[in-house]
């Protein structure tokens, strides 16, 4: 069965810092993963998609397949980079269904 | 601005009583979700509906129940409220399409408490 691991559930770290948030996944099919931030009182939105191989505000993230990772970097941590960050899974084929970890809330300190 | 709008923000219910939460979306998208969140876990897929087909997922209690008139509303139905099923709701939507999966794009949830 599918599965999204975030072993750690909070990360502190100072601005201006490395930060990187650990996905690890396990599925049987080809992988299509994502990660999604919630800031404070906002809504659950879309950050990046592995598929697009893109940087939103200073993150990056790879697929690792081999040690079937997606791992969130960031090189250097921002106050307003705090906030709650889930990877997601996606299978379910045409329907676009996602199952979740169970998030990583990242704290930057000034 | 076209968006997943989910109401309403907050809502307070008896133990046992009926209780139906809202969504409605303008981005025309033919996927609709519905999540509970309870605190500090993940969003746990309820059920969706891909067009008008309702797809249940096999570890949802039948006392959830959805509805889809239309593209743009989708209801969740709580039938008999417990003291567990107090959580964020969250409504999502997306589009099926070619090439790669494509993104959830979420409402800002239906907070439910049991009283």
């Amino acid at each position: 069965a599918q599965r999204v691991t975030q072993p750690e559930k909070l990360l502190s770290v100072f601005k201006g810092a490395p930060v990187e948030l650990k996905c690890n996944y396990s599925y049987s099919g080809s992988p299509e993963l994502f990660w999604y931030v919630q800031y404070s009182r906002q809504r659950l939105q879309l950050l990046l998609r592995h598929i697009s191989r893109e940087s939103i505000k200073g993150f990056t993230a790879d697929l690792n397949k081999g040690e079937t990772s997606f791992h969130l970097k960031k090189p250097f941590a921002q106050e307003e980079d705090s906030a709650m960050y889930y990877c997601a899974l996606l299978y379910g084929g045409a329907t676009n269904k996602l199952i979740f970890g169970t998030g990583t809330l990242l704290a930057v300190q000034p | 601005d076209a968006m997943v709008i989910q109401n309403p923000r907050y809502q307070v219910t008896q133990f046992g009583k009926p209780v139906t939460l809202s969504c409605s979306q303008t981005l025309n998208h033919n996927v609709m979700y519905w999540y509970q969140q309870k605190s500090s876990q993940a969003p746990k897929l309820l059920f969706h509906y891909y067009d008008k087909d309702f797809n249940n997922e096999a570890d949802t209690p039948d006392n959830f129940q959805s509805r889809r008139p239309n593209t743009s509303f989708c209801f969740l139905d709580i039938r008999s409220p417990g003291l567990g099923d107090a959580a964020m709701y969250l409504c999502a939507t997306s589009r099926t399409g070619r090439g790669g999966g494509q993104p959830q794009h979420f409402g800002d949830g239906t907070r439910l408490s049991i009283l």
